[in-house]
C-alpha cells in the first residue's frame, strides 16, 4: 500500500541551486526515511528522522518533519550534477515490518 | 564487499516460462524484503520474511513464492510469467523492522515477451 506521495514529481534545476522536495503521508509513523535512486540501481538510503524530531541534517542535506501535518521536506543544498536520481520517501513504524513508500520525486541538476 | 546482493542483474524469457530471482544479505540483518518497482518507478512490497518466517504476503498472485532457507537468504521464483510481471525486481534487508534502514539490492530487471 503506497502513503507517502512526494511533491513535485518531477524537479529541474541548475548546478549550484537548492533542491527541496515534500513527501506527504496519511498515518501515525515512529519515523520517516529518504532514499535516492539513481537511474538503473538500487535504492540508498540517505537519512532517518524520528517521529519526535523536527530537523535533522547530514552533509548538505537538511530534512524536516512536520508530524501536525504529516509532512516532511528534504532539502539538498548546493546541487551537483551527480544529485540528479530520483528521490523516495518512506514512513516506518517500529512494530511493523514494513515501510509504506511514496512515488518519488525525480531531480535533474543541470550543469 | 557487496551488503545485498542479486542475481541475475537481468532477466530476459518468454511468457509462461518459470524463472528464480535469488538473493543474499551479509549484513547479519534478521529481516529481508522484496518489491516490485514499476515502470512509473513506484515501489510495491511484496513479501517480508523474519528470520525465515513470511511476515508480510501482499496482495501477489501465488505465481511468486519467496523461498528462505536461511536468514540470509531469500529467493524469489515465478511460475508462468506473464508480461506484466515485467518490471524492476529488488531485494532489500533491514537490522529490524519498519524503525530502521533498508538496504537494497542492486535490482534485477525482468522483461517478459
Amino acid at each position: 500500500s503506497q502513503q507517502g506521495e512526494e511533491d513535485p514529481q518531477a524537479l529541474s534545476i541548475q548546478e549550484g541551486e537548492n533542491a527541496t522536495m515534500n513527501c506527504s503521508y496519511k498515518t501515525s509513523i515512529n519515523n520517516l526515511q529518504w532514499y535516492r535512486q539513481n537511474s538503473g540501481r538500487g535504492l540508498v538510503h540517505l537519512i532517518l528522522i524520528r517521529s519526535n524530531e523536527r530537523e535533522k541534517h547530514s552533509g548538505r542535506l537538511r530534512v524536516t518533519l512536520d508530524t501536525s501535518k504529516k509532512s516532511s521536506s528534504l532539502l539538498i543544498t548546493a546541487s551537483r550534477a551527480a544529485d540528479t536520481a530520483s528521490y523516495f520517501c518512506a514512513t516506518g513504524m517500529d512494530s511493523n515490518y514494513q515501510l509504506i513508500w511514496g512515488a518519488g520525486t525525480k531531480l535533474i541538476i543541470k550543469p | 564487499d557487496t551488503a545485498v546482493s542479486q542475481t541475475p542483474k537481468y532477466l530476459v524469457t518468454q511468457m509462461g516460462n518459470d524463472k528464480s530471482i535469488k538473493c543474499e544479505q551479509n549484513l547479519g540483518h534478521d529481516t529481508m524484503y522484496w518489491y516490485k518497482q514499476d515502470s512509473k518507478k513506484f515501489l510495491k512490497i511484496m513479501f517480508s520474511y523474519n528470520n525465515k518466517e513470511l511476515i508480510i504476503n501482499e496482495t501477489v498472485p501465488n505465481r511468486f513464492s519467496p523461498k528462505s532457507p536461511d536468514k540470509a537468504h531469500l529467493n524469489l521464483h515465478i511460475n508462468s510469467l506473464e508480461l506484466g510481471d515485467s518490471a524492476v525486481y529488488f531485494c532489500a534487508s533491514s537490522q529490524m523492522e519498519g524503525g530502521t534502514e533498508a538496504f537494497f539490492g542492486q535490482g534485477t530487471r525482468l522483461t517478459v515477451v
